[in-house]
């Protein structure tokens, strides 16, 4: 059965100083993709990207990164030199084919505040 | 108006009223999903629909009924609910139903059942 664990319930950091999260997913699937949302207090769930799983090459953009590593079935995302702006509830979601059109599971998100 | 819309933003009802929550996407999507977003707990799909029609029901107890008269619109029609059932309801849509499409979310609707 697919699964998506964040085991960082919440994690609180000051302003500039990078922080990692991590995501560690389970599937039968060798063809499944994983993304990354941002929900901030306004509610709306934000995507950030999307992965497929036969592309493993980390992704950079801006002050966001991501290091998808299928020998440990993670996908983690790291911020650089993080801002108060950045304080949300992150989503990590993987999404596999199933008979009947697609599985999307969501995991239970980690809470970032970043601290001025 | 761009993106996922949802109206109302916040509503509170009784267990005996009936209501319906509104999504509108303006990105000419192919699929609309519902999510029920409670504290503590991962986010739920409740309901998928593609091309107007349900493809995917997820054990959402019948209190909860959807209607997509549309690609653009999808409502959610709320009738003899239980407090339980207060929580934040998530619209999204994607380009279509399949693994490999994000997910575009509305603001949601912030439920309270008195």
């Amino acid at each position: 059965a697919q699964k998506v664990t964040q085991a960082q319930t919440e994690i609180s950091v000051v302003e500039k100083e990078d922080v990692t999260l991590d995501c560690v997913y389970e599937t039968r699937d060798t063809t499944y993709y994983l993304f990354w949302y941002k929900q901030p207090p306004s509610g709306e769930l934000v995507f950030l990207i999307r992965r497929n799983s036969f592309d493993e090459q980390n992704e950079i953009s801006g002050r966001y990164s991501w290091n998808f590593q299928k020998s440990t079935s993670s996908f983690n995302f790291t911020i650089t030199a993080s801002q108060v702006v950045d304080s949300a509830v992150y989503f990590c979601a993987l999404s596999d084919p199933d008979p009947y059109g697609q599985n999307f599971v969501f995991g239970p998100g980690t809470r970032l505040s970043v601290l001025p | 108006e761009t993106g996922v819309t949802q109206t109302p933003r916040h509503l509170v009802m009784g267990m005996t009223n009936k209501k319906s929550l509104k999504c509108e996407q303006h990105l000419g999507h192919n699929a609309m999903y519902w999510y029920k977003q409670s504290a503590k707990k991962p986010l739920e799909l409740m309901f998928v629909y593609s091309l107007e029609e349900r493809v995917e029901n997820n054990s959402v107890p019948s209190r909860f009924s959807p209607e997509c008269p549309n690609s653009s619109h999808l409502f959610l029609h709320l009738h003899t609910l239980q407090p339980e059932d207060s929580a934040l309801y998530l619209c999204a849509s994607s380009q279509d139903w399949g693994e490999s499409y994000e997910q575009y979310f509305g603001p949601g609707t912030r439920l309270t059942v008195t």
